[in-house]
């Protein structure tokens, strides 16, 4: 069954500190794979997808993805983060079931971030 | 142009209570869905909808009934609350139900409580 897992609950850096927030995920065909941002009191927005082609994907924000088949990830980075980054992340996976593709979420990481 | 538009912000309900969760978007999307929020479980497919008339299951359906009578409306209802329905509701959209290339826009949510 297609599954996400994202390890940490929990992450905080500080300001200008560069962030990576892991996913792993199961799937058995080529995955279409998502990050969603949730801020407080708000629904999730999309920071960024990868369904094919070049491996490390960029998005808003100026957040990045690297999408590596042979550890079954998709990690998001971002080089400096700013105080804004605070939220909720969700990695998420497109499942396929009868004709119509789902979306699969993990857990969420929340981060907080220190001045 | 407003997007996801979910009704009530808030709810408390007792036991055994019916009440309707209202979801309703203008960007006429075929596809709407309802997703159901816990701490430490992520996002979790109650219902979807690929068009007018047409509804399935996701993950997690039982208590929940819903019903698509229009492109921009797709109610969640739930029958006799439980304590175990207490949770934070968001509803999604998007263009087409069977490609990821149209991201999920969600409503900011509606949180539940049953008591």
């Amino acid at each position: 069954a297609q599954s996400v897992t994202q390890p940490d609950i929990h992450i905080t850096v500080s300001e200008g500190a560069s962030l990576e927030l892991r996913c792993n995920y199961s799937y058995g065909a080529t995955p279409y794979l998502f990050w969603y941002v949730q801020s407080p009191g708000q629904g999730l927005q999309l920071l960024l997808k990868y369904f094919s082609g070049d491996t490390l994907v960029q998005g808003i924000k100026g957040f990045e993805a690297e999408f590596k088949r042979s550890q079954s990830s998709f990690n998001l980075r971002k080089p400096s983060v700013h105080w804004s980054d605070a939220a909720e992340y969700f990695c998420a996976v497109a499942a396929f079931s009868g004709g119509y593709n789902k979306l699969i979420f993990g857990a969420g990481t929340r981060l907080a971030v220190h001045p | 142009n407003a997007g996801v538009t979910q009704t009530p912000k808030f709810q408390v309900l007792k036991t055994g209570q019916s009440m309707t969760l209202q979801c309703a978007q203008d960007m006429n999307h075929e596809y709407m869905s309802w997703y159901r929020q816990d701490p430490g479980m992520g996002l979790r497919l109650i219902h979807y909808s690929v068009g007018a008339g047409i509804t399935d299951q996701g993950e997690v359906p039982n208590g929940y009934n819903v019903s698509r009578s229009t492109t921009e409306d797709f109610p969640l209802r739930l029958l006799s609350a439980a304590p175990s329905q207490t949770s934070v509701y968001f509803c999604a959209s998007r263009f087409t139900g069977n490609t990821v290339n149209s991201p999920l826009h969600f409503g900011n949510g509606t949180r539940l409580t049953v008591t």
